[in-house]
């Protein structure tokens, strides 16, 4: 069993509607949740940075972790072409003073114009 | 502000050639990282460096080689390449506060 486990998707829907991503993990000891977009034949960029268990909202962007639940989700409000990308979760526990990540496969998202 | 720039962009081996890719940060980043990514399969971690001069292994080391002779330098060598190895390669560069990543590599080995 993987680490993390991420809907690869692919997924599409309409521009403006509400997109959720979600990611399940098993490892306690993540204690840091990311998500990152990667836009085609780009390296990944940061896109919501958690601590702790509960919502985070930076624009049209919502992230959710749940703690207990060992659970975490990405919200896309008004969903737009441009947020066409394929977007992977990330954790990150401490090893020996090295934050080490662990990522998803990631999930390819389509906004249809 | 460049961030991570990784050389070169694109580069096609034969099997068995050999080379280096560089990365470079200027962000004064202590950890630095190279990854693969493979369809199906996600970023997969091959060597970390955590500072100047120390190195290590990470998931799928095997066949690759590194060294972190400079802080913001972090370079991954292929001595005997493979068709296994044909992949997109990522550095990327920490604070501790999430990683930045450069543009990737595409390697193609024939």
């Amino acid at each position: 069993q993987k680490e993390v486990e991420q809907d690869p998707g692919p997924l599409s829907v309409p521009e403006g509607a509400i997109v959720s991503l979600n990611c399940t993990y098993s490892n306690s000891a993540f204690q840091y949740f990311m998500w990152y977009r990667q836009y085609s034949r780009k390296g990944p960029e940061l896109l919501m940075y958690t601590y702790s268990s509960g919502n985070k909202e930076d624009g049209r962007f919502t992230a959710q972790v749940d703690k207990s639940s060992k659970y975490i989700s990405l919200f896309i409000r008004d969903s737009q072409p441009s947020d066409s990308a394929t977007y992977l979760c990330a954790m990150s526990g401490w090893d020996f003073g090295n934050e080490k990540l662990t990522f998803g496969t990631g999930t390819r998202l389509t906004i249809i114009p | 502000n460049a961030g991570v720039t990784q050389t070169p962009k694109f580069r096609v081996l034969k099997t068995g050639q050999s080379m280096t890719l560089l990365c470079a940060q200027d962000m004064n980043h202590e950890y630095m990282y190279w990854y693969r990514q493979d369809p199906g399969m996600g970023l997969r971690l091959i060597h970390y460096s955590v500072g100047e001069g120390t190195t290590a292994k990470g998931e799928v080391p095997d066949g690759y080689n590194v060294s972190r002779l400079k802080k913001q330098n972090f370079l991954l060598g292929l001595e005997s390449a493979a068709p296994s190895q044909t992949s997109v390669y990522f550095c990327a560069s920490s604070s501790g506060y999430g990683y930045t990543f450069g543009s990737g590599t595409r390697l193609t080995v024939v």
